[in-house]
């Protein structure tokens, strides 16, 4: 069975730093892309990053780019997720998602069929 | 980056009855189109991909069309564990880009 865990959110001072962990077990990790997604209290989803699957490629969202930094250590089967500079509006749940990807005619399409529970960080004073 | 529009941002509906929400992206992105539907207090969860893909598992009762720029998630009859926030994403160029999501209630 996939499964996909999430650690290392917590409450956080603006500026701060943490790093967020999914652990995957049930699949073969280094086969696949990882994202990171996130939401904020009672708002929608965010794409936030994601990486290739030796590591080689790795895409941010604006908001984000220069403080977060993903990486994976496909050894230990685990994405994770550097969070510098940290702002209030980067408190949100921070999911992790398995992207198997669908390869048509040369495209190739997100499929992000398995996803963690999320973990919660709080940047407040 | 690309914007995704969804409409209606909530609708209200019954059992049995057919719901279509919309997906608009400011651009052309082909069919890099996923939805995705979330429960209060869950993780998404793939519905569909390539704009009409259906995931294995989720029953034949969604489906998706569109390509381009307009794209249509619809429910053909509701059923009572539906009821949850839709979302589209564009998975066209980076970054990728969520609709704002439609709550169906």
């Amino acid at each position: 069975e996939v499964q996909l865990v999430e650690s290392g959110g917590g409450l956080v001072q603006p500026g701060g730093s943490l790093r967020l962990s999914c652990a995957g077990s049930g699949f073969t990790f280094s086969s696949d892309w990882m994202t990171w997604v996130r939401q904020a209290p009672g708002k929608g989803l965010e794409w936030v990053a994601n990486i290739k699957r030796d590591g080689s490629q790795k895409n941010y969202v604006d908001s984000v780019k220069g403080r977060f930094t993903i990486s994976r250590d496909n050894t230990m089967n685990s994405l994770y997720l550097q969070m510098n500079g940290l702002r209030a509006e980067d408190t949100a749940v921070y999911y992790c998602a398995r992207d198997v990807g669908y390869n048509s005619g040369g495209t190739y399409y997100d499929v992000h069929d398995h996803w963690g529970q999320g973990t919660l960080v709080t940047v407040a004073s | 980056a690309i914007q995704m529009t969804q409409s209606p941002s909530s609708l209200s509906a019954s059992v049995g009855d057919r719901v279509t929400i919309t997906c608009r992206a400011s651009q052309g992105i082909r069919n890099d189109l996923g939805w995705y539907q979330q429960k209060p207090g869950q993780a998404p969860k793939l519905l569909i991909f390539a704009a009409s893909i259906l995931q294995s598992g989720v029953p034949s009762r969604f489906s998706g069309s569109g390509s381009g720029t307009d794209f249509t998630l619809t429910i053909s009859s509701l059923q009572p564990e539906d009821f949850a926030t839709y979302y589209c994403l564009q998975d066209y160029n980076y970054p990728r880009t969520f609709g704002q999501g439609t709550k169906v209630e």
